[in-house]
């Protein structure tokens, strides 16, 4: 079956380490993005990306970084800049602008 | 600025029907999306409305009226299962997508 695989489900690091967080999907779609979700607000998006080699920065891209060297996959970084960085990272793909997301099944990330 | 709003928290009774509402104000709109994401997991797709009118999809049906910046999700014959959150986004103009924060459904016996 196709679809998104997000590892690990959860991770935890200390303040001031950079940690990556994997998302692969084998639904051969050319979007992707990387959302937050934090307690009682929408999903932020952090970046987005529609070709590979090419992303672009979404609303809240401070402290993180990304890469898109192939189709599947979509790594993010979150580095030591990132002033809040616990909380809940969802990866999705879509086909084309208009059409639903799929979304992996989520990182929850804790700082201390 | 651009803006979703949901209520936070509904409640309902398994079997009942509850209606979620979504008023948005954004710079253009190119469709409305509603998905549903139980505790800790990936949101799923429900339902995608552009055009003004009811789209039904068995238990779930969602309704958009373009002119009022509104939309609702209704739940008929509500199941323990349907408790989670609803996410309702709405597409700009520039294809990006602005969410709501949610609203977490309870279904109680």
């Amino acid at each position: 079956d196709g679809g998104i695989t997000q590892s690990p489900k959860y991770l935890f690091r200390k303040e001031g380490q950079n940690v990556t967080l994997s998302c692969e999907q084998n639904l051969n779609h050319d979007a992707m993005y990387w959302y937050r979700q934090d307690p009682g607000q929408g999903l932020r998006l952090i970046y987005y990306s529609q070709i590979v080699n090419d992303f672009q920065k979404g609303d809240i891209a401070e402290g993180y970084s990304v890469s898109r060297e192939k189709k599947e996959s979509f790594p993010l970084t979150v580095t030591s800049a990132q002033k809040n960085p616990t909380a809940f990272y969802l990866c999705a793909s879509n086909d084309r602008e208009n059409s639903p997301l799929h979304f992996g099944n989520g990182t929850r990330l804790t700082v201390t | 600025g651009q803006n979703i709003d949901q209520p936070t928290e509904m409640t309902a009774t398994e079997g009942a029907i509850v209606q979620i509402n979504c008023t948005y104000q954004t710079s253009g709109f190119n469709g409305l999306f509603w998905y549903q994401q139980h505790a800790g997991e990936a949101p799923t797709f429900l339902s995608y409305n552009v055009l003004d009118g009811l789209e039904e999809k068995g238990r779930f049906s969602s309704f958009l009226s373009r002119s009022k910046g509104y939309s609702y999700l209704l739940l008929k014959e509500l199941q323990m299962k349907d408790s989670a959150s609803y996410l309702c986004a709405v597409m700009d103009s520039n294809y990006q997508l602005i969410w709501g924060a949610g609203t977490k459904l309870i279904i109680k016996p």
